[in-house]
């Protein structure tokens, strides 16, 4: 079945130390995208991708990275700059970047130590 | 920014019963309203939307009304089996237009 596979479920950071979310999909989408979703509140955009090698700053992107190497690939970096780290964290894709249908991966659960 | 508001936070319904979720937004420009539904440790996933040039959308249980003057958009559920205890989540836009979510609905459908 195609979809986007997040690893790992639950993850937990201590203090100053990068931590790296994998997101994989298999959709042969163009464009990627990292939310944040924290108890109350909507899905916060952090990055996005319209196509490999080129990524753009969402509304929340300071204290965070990512890289578009592969197409299949988006992997987000939370650094020790993010102070406020703990949320839950989704990524998702579009066809093409015209594309309104979002779909989603399963999320990875970030804890601080 | 856009901004969208999203009421009420948590609904609690008896099986059988109807559900309705608002959301009121302020930019008129918007053309796209999704609604997403996230199960318990899942991602969110489309299950219906509506465009501006539509007022109304129905999908078996579920439709979608759109009231453009009033800038106001409202799901509502038919029937709620425990299955639709969820958090829904309203939206405006997607693909070239910035997505901006509402904050959520926790909808629980007591058996």
């Amino acid at each position: 079945d195609g979809g986007i596979t997040q690893s790992p479920k639950y993850l937990f950071r201590k203090e100053g130390q990068n931590v790296t979310l994998s997101c994989e999909q298999n959709l042969n989408h163009d464009a990627m995208y990292w939310y944040r979703q924290d108890p109350g509140q909507g899905l916060r955009l952090i990055y996005y991708s319209q196509i490999v090698n080129d990524f753009q700053k969402g509304d929340i992107a300071e204290g965070y990275s990512v890289s578009r190497e592969k197409k299949e690939s988006f992997p987000l970096t939370v650094t020790s700059a993010q102070k406020n780290p703990t949320a839950f964290y989704l990524c998702a894709s579009t066809e093409g970047w015209s594309s309104e249908k979002l779909f989603f991966g399963s999320g990875t659960q970030l804890s601080v130590l | 920014g856009e901004n969208v508001e999203q009421h009420p936070s948590t609904l609690s319904v008896q099986e059988g019963d109807s559900a309705v979720i608002k959301c009121t937004y302020s930019d008129s420009a918007s053309n796209y309203f999704p609604w997403y539904k996230q199960e318990l440790g899942k991602g969110p996933q489309l299950i219906i939307d509506i465009r501006s040039n539509v007022g109304e959308k129905k999908d078996q249980r579920i439709a979608v009304t759109l009231n453009k003057t009033a800038k106001h958009f409202s799901l509502h559920i038919t029937e709620t089996q425990p299955e639709d205890s969820a958090v829904y989540f309203c939206a405006l836009g997607g693909g070239y237009q910035k997505v901006t979510f509402g904050t959520g609905t926790k909808l629980q459908v007591i058996p």
